[in-house]
């Protein structure tokens, strides 16, 4: 089945502790993203790339980390500069539907951290 | 960073009833998106709008990109108890590149039998 698979699904670390999470994507999709989600809000997009060995911050980077140097693979650390740590986290990707249009963002199923 | 407005937060509906949602931004875009989210889980792309005005549906969904660029509404027909859920809007600049999606606080959707 093509998705996008993020694991685990619950994680917990203590305070100071670095933490990654996984993003993977079997859908051939250029572009990958990170967005963070607190209870009762919307999505504050983290990082986003858009091709191998690039990658771009959004609007609330500070504190986190992406690499990208696989195409299906965008892992995002959560670093102890990271103030308020504990929430859902979200990793997406899209395709240029054509006219360079990425918009349509595909989710996978989230990470709850919980910093202790 | 910016956040659209949604109305309303949250509605308690009846088995069948229809359901209106609305999304306001005070910037234009070009793309607006629906996503559904059940708890614990990833967002699911309902609808997807490109051009002012259009109209488009998607099962007992249906999705409208306003007039001013800077709206969308969203009517569910019929609702059924598996439509409950929270309700997110997003918009989008078609810029060529990877998008910023800046996403709606929510509706949250619940159905009584």
């Amino acid at each position: 089945d093509g998705g996008i698979t993020q694991s685990p699904k619950y994680l917990f670390r203590k305070e100071g502790q670095n933490v990654t999470l996984s993003c993977e994507q079997n859908l051939n999709h250029d572009a990958m993203y990170w967005y963070r989600q607190d209870p009762g809000q919307g999505l504050r997009l983290i990082y986003y790339s858009q091709i191998v060995n690039d990658f771009q911050k959004g609007d609330i980077a500070e504190g986190y980390s992406v690499s990208r140097e696989k195409k299906e693979s965008f892992p995002l650390t959560v670093t102890s500069a990271q103030k308020n740590p504990t929430a859902f986290y979200l990793c997406a990707s899209s395709r240029n539907r054509g006219g360079g249009s990425y918009n349509e963002q595909f989710f996978g199923p989230g990470t709850r951290l919980t910093v202790l | 960073g910016q956040q659209l407005n949604q109305s309303p937060q949250s509605m308690f509906i009846q088995e069948g009833e229809d359901v209106s949602m609305n999304c306001t931004s005070s910037s234009i875009f070009n793309t607006w998106l629906w996503y559904k989210q059940d708890p614990g889980e990833g967002p699911v792309l309902l609808i997807a709008l490109y051009k002012a005005g259009e109209l488009t549906s998607n099962g007992r969904l249906t999705a409208q990109f306003g007039i001013t660029r800077k709206d969308s509404f969203l009517n569910i027909s019929a609702s059924i108890p598996s439509d409950v859920g929270i309700y997110f809007c997003a918009g989008a600049i078609n810029t060529g590149t990877a998008s910023k999606l800046t996403f709606g606080t929510g509706t949250r959707l619940q159905v009584t039998l």
